[in-house]
């Protein structure tokens, strides 16, 4: 089973701010990765897919990249609705796993 | 627009069976290979298992390896997940959700919350 690490665990900025989030996998995923955002009551929300393919309606300031084992989420300039827990998720192999989470909150 | 409804869940004692459905509509349910996942209170995301767009396939997580069983009925556009010989870390709020291709889940279920306890 692939573990996927997620640092750090939670994340403290203000609005405006740029985020950088960080997944990183026991072995090799090629660019198999995906991240989602889950808002509190809310299901998760896929962002990106293959590591840096954003999904429909994702906007521009969200964007992937990595390959291998170290992947990067970033979020180019906080907006009020992106402080939410995101979660990595690897399709390389089964079984699929999720990372365990990174909380963006606000600072 | 996509929907996925999930219905069954509740309160079951340790030992106890439940099964789960998800009825999807808004897409070609038939087209598209679907998953499980489930999310334990305050926890984080643990995919289940996943079902082949014809019901063909089947891979399951280890930890539910024998003990839960997905199924689907395309003629019903309904995902099923049985669950058998529950214990208290079954406790979860279970999502079904729609492979977009390749093992990503682009819609997702509003959740149904299953608890295990005597």
């Amino acid at each position: 089973e692939i573990v996927l690490t997620q640092s750090p665990a939670t994340l403290s900025l203000s609005p405006g701010e740029r985020a950088t989030l960080s997944c990183r996998a026991s072995q090799s995923v090629r660019s198999f990765l995906a991240w989602y955002q889950q808002k509190p009551g809310q299901a998760p929300r896929l962002l990106i897919y293959d590591a840096s393919n954003r999904a429909t309606g994702i906007p521009a300031r969200f964007s992937g990249s990595g390959s291998g084992t170290d992947f990067t989420l970033t979020i180019s300039s906080l907006e009020p609705e992106d402080f939410a827990v995101y979660y990595c998720q690897h399709r390389a192999n089964w079984p699929l796993t999720f990372g365990g989470g990174t909380k963006v909150e606000i600072k | 627009q996509v929907q996925l409804v999930e219905s069954g869940g509740g309160v079951v004692q340790p030992g106890g069976s439940l099964r789960l459905s998800c009825a999807a509509s808004g897409f070609t349910f038939s087209r598209n290979a679907m998953h499980w996942v489930r999310q334990a209170p305050g926890k984080g995301l643990e995919w289940m298992a996943v079902i082949s767009y014809d019901g063909s396939n089947q891979f399951y997580a280890d930890s539910v390896e024998g003990r839960f069983t997905i199924s689907r009925d395309n003629s019903k556009n309904t995902l099923y997940l049985q669950k058998n010989s529950l214990s208290a870390e079954d406790t979860a709020v279970y999502y079904c959700a729609k492979e977009r291709e390749n093992h990503y889940f682009d819609h997702w279920g509003q959740g149904a919350l299953v608890t295990v306890s005597s």
